[in-house]
């Protein structure tokens, strides 16, 4: 019940198209949804959250939508870029945070 | 301000030697965590601080990992004796508050190779 579950494991974009990636979680508890992404011998950064109360937020080309009743949320890149390619994990947390396994993200120039 | 610093980087070792990893979180920030990463994988959270008091270690495998944080400020994190299954990059993260409610932080890890 604590795990988050994150999908595609992997995905690969045309420059300028749609990245979509999903996480579904089962444990009604958590009450803040971060995004994280990790550049490639660099730690994680976070790059936008969302807390329940909200059903999306957008910070510049990044939103997050947020489907309470179904218990999923997911990270929309806009506009994708090469300097977007990164692995991208979504997270869960009450009281300690959740990770999923990451997607990593591959934009086609 | 600086960020999380780590060290060392790298480290490489061969099974059932010792290591240890050192942290300093950004100043100010109440909690530190460390984390384990291996690769492909999410972190998975080992310890947790909340100042110099053990908030989290749930996941800290005792028999042969320990942490500490003296006076509330620095980390270290050490695995005695190393086994191959440690082989992962080892994150430390702070934040100013716990993790529902603060940004983490995080270092950028040391990578361990155990041999």
């Amino acid at each position: 019940q604590q795990q988050v579950k994150q999908s595609p494991q992997s995905l690969i974009v045309q420059k300028g198209g749609i990245s979509i990636i999903n996480c579904a979680y089962e444990n009604t508890a958590f009450d803040y949804f971060p995004w994280y992404q990790q550049f490639p011998g660099k730690g994680p950064a976070l790059l936008i959250a969302i807390r329940p109360d909200v059903s999306e937020k957008k910070e510049g080309r990044f939103t997050i939508s947020f489907n309470k009743s179904a218990k999923q949320f997911s990270l929309h890149i806009m506009d994708s870029q090469p300097g977007d390619s990164a692995t991208y994990f979504c997270a869960a947390s009450n009281y300690q945070l959740i990770w999923g396994a990451g997607t990593k993200l591959i934009i086609k120039p | 301000e600086a960020g999380v610093a780590q060290s060392p980087r790298y480290k490489i070792i061969e099974k059932r030697q010792s290591v240890a990893f050192w942290c300093n979180p950004i100043s100010g920030h109440a909690t530190l965590y460390w984390y384990q990463q291996i690769l492909g994988q999410g972190p998975k959270l080992l310890i947790q601080f909340q100042n110099n008091g053990v908030v989290d270690d749930s996941q800290l495998p005792k028999d042969r990992f320990s942490a500490e944080r003296l006076k509330g400020v620095d980390s270290t994190l050490k695995i005695q004796p190393a086994k191959l299954e440690d082989s992962a990059v080892y994150l430390c993260a702070s934040s100013l508050g716990g993790p529902s409610t603060d940004t983490q932080y995080f270092g950028p890890g040391t990578r361990l190779t155990v041999l």
